[in-house]
């Protein structure tokens, strides 16, 4: 089966560094994604680790582990605007390239 | 980007009707995939449409419950069928752009079903 697991609610002060963890099972492992969804709105594509490392897109960083079936979101400087719902997703390609996404973490930022 | 949108964004219907949501993506795509949101939570996998198929879909949910058709490379429809309250829900559109592994999964706007 398919399993991941990550934080369900994280709260931070603006201008503070976060961490999101998502550990995840899977039959097969394509790729490690984040995804960010505000209240009423569709998930947002934010990144991507098909290899172990660190990828950093801005004020968002991703790291994957596949030895540890592990990663994690760092978000840098945070804003009010960053509270939302992150959701850790792991594409399967052993099961038609589909993508499962975790239960998510909700960011709440405080001024 | 992909610009994908859905159609009817929101609707309020009588238990044991049916529904059809249509997805429109703004370029051919090959895989589509239809997901369920409740408020506050994950979002769960219904079907994969591939176009020229039947779709693919995932435990707990059937054919005959959740009719998908995938006429073309760049629209969809997902029927739900003979509904309770227990579907209300948000329903989601979603294809996947790139290449060479680095793909991203792009969203629909969603379908906000209440089922009185």
């Amino acid at each position: 089966g398919q399993s991941l697991e990550q934080p369900s609610e994280v709260t931070a002060v603006e201008g503070a560094i976060v961490q999101i963890n998502c550990t995840y099972q899977t039959s097969g492992f394509y790729g490690l994604s984040w995804y960010q969804q505000h209240d009423g709105g569709a998930p947002t594509f934010l990144s991507y680790n098909a290899l172990d490392g660190l990828e950093e897109t801005g004020r968002f960083s991703s790291f994957l582990s596949r030895s540890d079936s592990y990663g994690y979101l760092l978000l840098q400087e945070l804003q009010m605007k960053d509270s939302a719902s992150y959701f850790c997703a792991v594409r399967d390609e052993g099961g038609g390239f589909k993508t499962i996404f975790g239960a998510g973490t909700r960011l709440f930022v405080k001024a | 980007s992909a610009v994908i949108s859905q159609k009817p964004s929101r609707d309020i219907c009588q238990r044991g009707t049916s529904l059809t949501i249509q997805c429109q993506v703004d370029s051919q795509v090959t895989m589509m995939f239809w997901y369920r949101q409740q408020p506050g939570q994950s979002l769960t996998l219904i079907a994969t449409a591939n176009q020229g198929s039947e779709a693919t879909y995932e435990s707990g949910f059937v054919i005959d419950k959740f009719p998908i058709s995938r006429p073309n490379l760049t629209f969809s429809t997902l029927t739900v069928s003979n509904m309770s309250p227990e579907d209300s829900s948000i329903y989601l559109c979603s294809s996947s752009r790139g290449t060479g592994g680095r793909e991203t999964q792009y969203f629909g706007p969603g379908t906000r079903l209440l089922v009185l």
